[in-house]
């Protein structure tokens, strides 16, 4: 069970705009930690896709975009491409577990 | 260009002991930490712990303390992950990344990733 609660899954057509959610409580995400988000595409590591809840490192797309209130998260990607298939995975910092935590991980499926 | 690259795969039996490696290239291999994330099969991300190389302090997620050992060698700019008795259930995919510290406290994100590391554990 992780600490931050992802959709197992989510899908939808090219060119359209798909949202993930990543869901904390007052010890993480709710906290002053920021959230990072990050995509892993089959059968490779994990890249880091958002930082600081709402920057793009150099190379990401402005598809990409990144949002945090309360103790919630979302990706938003618009403009899907196949290529945009993979897993992606919200992580923060609890301050009671003392932990870098993950969520379980969203998996995107582009029809 | 900034990387980590890891050690290959492993297949192992119950009860053997197992070191795996991370080598920093590009950077300042002790400025920054490391950390140690798996992945069982078909799921998602745990930290296990994080290693400062430059004094080799380490710290340890409660679920993975006293479960493994992380270590590293500045000179050699590798860190560590080892298993004095490994288990069937720790057949996972381990990754190392870099923690990148900004702000304040315990604000790091993973910015460099390794190519991962397949542990597997069989009789």
């Amino acid at each position: 069970q992780s600490v931050l609660t992802q959709p197992p899954s989510v899908s939808g057509a090219p060119g359209q705009r798909v949202t993930i959610s990543c869901t904390g409580n007052g010890s993480n995400i709710g906290t002053v930690y920021d959230v990072h988000w990050y995509q892993q595409l089959p059968g490779t590591a994990p890249k880091l896709l958002i930082y600081g809840n709402n920057n793009r490192p150099s190379g990401v797309p402005d598809r990409f975009s990144g949002s945090k209130s309360g103790t919630s998260a979302s990706l938003a990607i618009s403009g899907l491409q196949a290529a945009d298939e993979a897993d992606y995975h919200c992580q923060s910092y609890d301050s009671s577990l003392r932990a870098w935590v993950f969520g379980g991980g969203t998996k995107l499926t582009v029809l | 260009e900034v990387q980590l690259v890891q050690s290959g795969a492993e297949v192992k039996k119950p009860g053997e002991s197992l070191k795996i490696s991370c080598r920093g290239f590009g950077y300042s291999f002790t400025k920054y930490w490391i950390a140690w994330v798996r992945q069982m099969p078909g799921k998602g991300l745990e930290w296990m712990g994080t290693i400062y190389p430059g004094d080799s302090e380490a710290s340890y997620s409660p679920s993975f303390q006293g479960q493994v050992t992380i270590t590293a060698d500045k000179d050699l700019n590798v860190a560590y992950l080892q298993w004095s008795s490994l288990k069937a259930s720790d057949t996972a995919m381990y990754y190392c990344g870099r923690q990148y510290y900004y702000g304040s406290g315990s604000q790091r994100r993973f910015d460099i990733w390794g190519q991962g590391t397949l542990v597997t554990v069989s009789s």
